[in-house]
């Protein structure tokens, strides 16, 4: 049951345009939601998370929004840059800590210089 | 970003054997999980630990799989005997009272 899914398995953009990696998720008891960035061989790496009570939220060139009646999320990275080239996973979990996380299967970014 | 420290970074085993990962986590960070990700596949949930107990874990996480924390510090994935689809990245992660896991670097482990 794939409760976080990424249905685009890779994406390639320009230098210096706007990337958007989507997500969507079916479990509706999810209030809060991760992006996690990753390179080969490398963990994952914490970039951008949302909770349920907002619909957007922006670090730097990093904006997160949601849609929670179309339980849908996206990541916006503008200007994308070579070095955001990596694989791009959603993830999904219940507020209030001590929770674990269900990721997407991930997308992968490939900035063209 | 806080670190979360694992060894071995690469491990190469022979079918059968056991093999054992562990990780340092973040001071004062008590939720530790373990996820997995076969090469190409997603990173999948295995277990997650608080307090000296299992909290959760999933149907990957069977008989052949057993989490502690041998010293109060460290906490330790063991895989009793070790099969070829075992082959996979395993991630350490740790939480402390948010929402946000920290994950480490992984442990790539190879069964032959």
């Amino acid at each position: 049951d794939q409760q976080v899914k990424q249905n685009s398995p890779s994406l390639s953009v320009q230098e210096g345009r706007i990337s958007i990696l989507n997500c969507d998720y079916t479990n509706s008891m999810f209030d809060y939601f991760l992006w996690y960035k990753k390179y080969p061989a490398e963990g994952p790496t914490f970039l951008i998370s949302i909770s349920s009570i907002k619909d957007k939220n922006e670090d730097g060139r990093f904006t997160v929004f949601l849609n929670k009646s179309a339980k849908h999320l996206s990541l916006h990275i503008v200007p994308s840059q070579p070095g955001d080239s990596a694989v791009y996973f959603c993830a999904a979990t219940l507020s209030g800590g001590y929770q674990k996380v269900t990721f997407g299967t991930g997308t992968k970014l490939q900035v063209i210089p | 970003e806080p670190e979360v420290t694992q060894t071995p970074s690469h491990q190469v085993t022979q079918m059968g054997q056991e093999v054992i990962l562990r990780c340092v986590p973040i001071s004062n960070h008590l939720y530790f999980y373990w996820y997995r990700q076969i090469l190409g596949q997603k990173v999948e949930f295995l277990v997650s630990f608080y307090n000296n107990e299992i909290s959760e874990k999933s149907e990957i996480f069977d008989d052949q799989f057993s989490v502690e924390r041998p010293d109060g510090s460290n906490f330790t994935l063991k895989i009793r005997s070790t099969k070829l689809e075992d082959s996979a990245m395993y991630f350490c992660a740790n939480t402390g009272a948010g929402n946000t896991i920290y994950f480490g670097e992984g442990s790539w482990l190879t069964v032959v």
